[in-house]
């Protein structure tokens, strides 16, 4: 079965590093996106991508970097510049946007955690 | 970033009970979806509407995409305890270039046994 596949489910990052959440689909989606959930909050986006070796800042890029270098793969780094990482990050990825957005799927998500 | 407004912020009802929750925005949207996300995992979706005045049901679920298509409604009949979870709407603005989805708050259920 096709899907969208995010790990670890936990993590566990000491303050002043770097840490990167995996985020995999096989679902031959074009666009991937970031997303990040506080407690009480709704999603907000950090980056997302359309097509390989393309991605833009979403509303809360800063401290976040990603890549895109395959169409199945699209990993997020939370950087030591991030300050305050401890949050659920979601990852999700939709088909090209001819015709109807059939909505996105998202993966299970990621709950870091700054120790 | 842009959200929509979606209420109520949170209900708790008993099971058996009918349950109502909207989202607006201030914008017109060609599209809206309705997710739902358990605890500690993505959110799920639920339904998708395209045409203003569409009216669509998933089980117990039904959604409306509204008239003014800057509004949709999601309503659960006779709530089970397994409904427990947030409620999210999402749409996608009309002359949107991308596939962008913008979220709502959320809507969080519980449902007392």
């Amino acid at each position: 079965d096709g899907g969208i596949t995010q790990s670890p489910k936990y993590l566990f990052r000491k303050e002043g590093q770097n840490v990167t959440l995996s985020c995999e689909q096989n679902l031959n989606h074009d666009a991937m996106y970031w997303y990040r959930q506080d407690p009480g909050q709704g999603l907000r986006l950090i980056y997302y991508s359309q097509i390989v070796n393309d991605f833009q800042k979403g509303d809360i890029a800063e401290g976040y970097s990603v890549s895109r270098e395959k169409k199945e793969s699209f990993p997020l780094t939370v950087t030591s510049a991030q300050k305050n990482p401890t949050a659920f990050y979601l990852c999700a990825s939709s088909k090209p946007r001819q015709g109807r957005i059939y909505g996105y799927t998202f993966g299970s998500g990621t709950r870091l955690t700054v120790v | 970033g842009q959200q929509l407004n979606q209420s109520p912020q949170s209900m708790f009802i008993q099971e058996g009970e009918d349950v109502s929750m909207n989202c607006t925005s201030s914008s017109i949207f060609n599209t809206w979806l309705w997710y739902k996300q358990d605890p500690g995992e993505g959110p799920v979706l639920l339904i998708a509407l395209y045409k203003a005045g569409e009216l669509t049901s998933n089980g117990r679920l039904t959604a409306q995409f509204g008239i003014t298509r800057k509004d949709s409604f999601l309503n659960i009949s006779a709530s089970i305890p397994s409904d427990v979870g947030i409620y999210f709407c999402a749409g996608r603005m009309a002359g949107g270039a991308t596939n962008k989805l913008i979220f709502g708050t959320g809507t969080l259920l519980a449902v007392q046994p």
